[in-house]
């Protein structure tokens, strides 16, 4: 079965500084993760996926099959990234699981002026 | 272009009643999902539809039926709720397979 894992429920930090989204998975295949966020009053919405290998909004994810994990990043966090942040895992395989995906818990990130 | 909208957007029932969550896309996507999210989870996969006519369960689809009539529609019907069924319903669409999705606001659901 597969599964994903969010450590942490909340995350809070303050403007300028580092953040990491910690994103942990367990699939016997091959994977395809995302990351999806929700602003405000917004509806759920991809960020960034990892195969496209890009950064979004300044935000980048790097796969790590070794340590199965899809740690979401950025240098220097703003304001306006609060938000609450979820991964998210689709089958590449065309087995069961391709093309649904498997959400974490999510994280609420708290970024503070 | 409204995307994917849901109706209701709240809903209280009580115990042992029915009722139809709305979904409807305009972007033309074969592709069709209902989730669920309780409190402090993930989203759940109920049902998923792979176009007019073709539906299937997902990880969680007791107590839940869904019909997909049109490409554009894809009711959730909820008979005999029960307070597990409390929980926020979001229905989703997509084009291909990619994983990327595209959500509704939700539908939060109450049952008592």
């Amino acid at each position: 079965a597969q599964r994903v894992t969010q450590p942490e429920k909340l995350l809070s930090v303050f403007k300028g500084a580092p953040v990491e989204l910690k994103c942990n998975y367990s699939y016997s295949g091959s994977p395809e993760l995302f990351w999806y966020v929700q602003y405000s009053r917004q509806r759920l919405q991809l960020l960034l996926r990892h195969i496209s290998r890009e950064s979004i909004k300044g935000f980048t994810a790097d796969l790590n099959k070794g340590e199965t994990s899809f740690h979401l990043k950025k240098p220097f966090a703003q304001e306006e990234d609060s938000a609450m942040y979820y991964c998210a895992l689709s089958g590449r395989d065309g087995g069961t699981s391709y093309g649904k995906l498997t959400f974490g818990q999510g994280t609420i990130l708290t970024v503070h002026p | 272009n409204a995307g994917v909208t849901q109706t209701p957007k709240f809903r209280i029932l009580k115990i042992g009643q029915s009722m139809t969550l709305q979904c409807a896309q305009d972007m033309n996507h074969n592709y069709m999902y209902w989730y669920r999210q309780d409190p402090g989870m993930g989203l759940k996969l109920i049902y998923y539809s792979v176009g007019a006519g073709i539906t299937d369960k997902g990880e969680v689809p007791n107590g839940y039926n869904v019909s997909r009539s049109t490409t554009e529609d894809f009711p959730l019907r909820l008979e005999l709720a029960a307070p597990s069924q409390t929980s926020v319903y979001f229905c989703a669409s997509s084009y291909l397979l990619t994983g990327e999705l595209f959500f509704g606001e939700g539908s939060r659901l109450t049952v008592l």
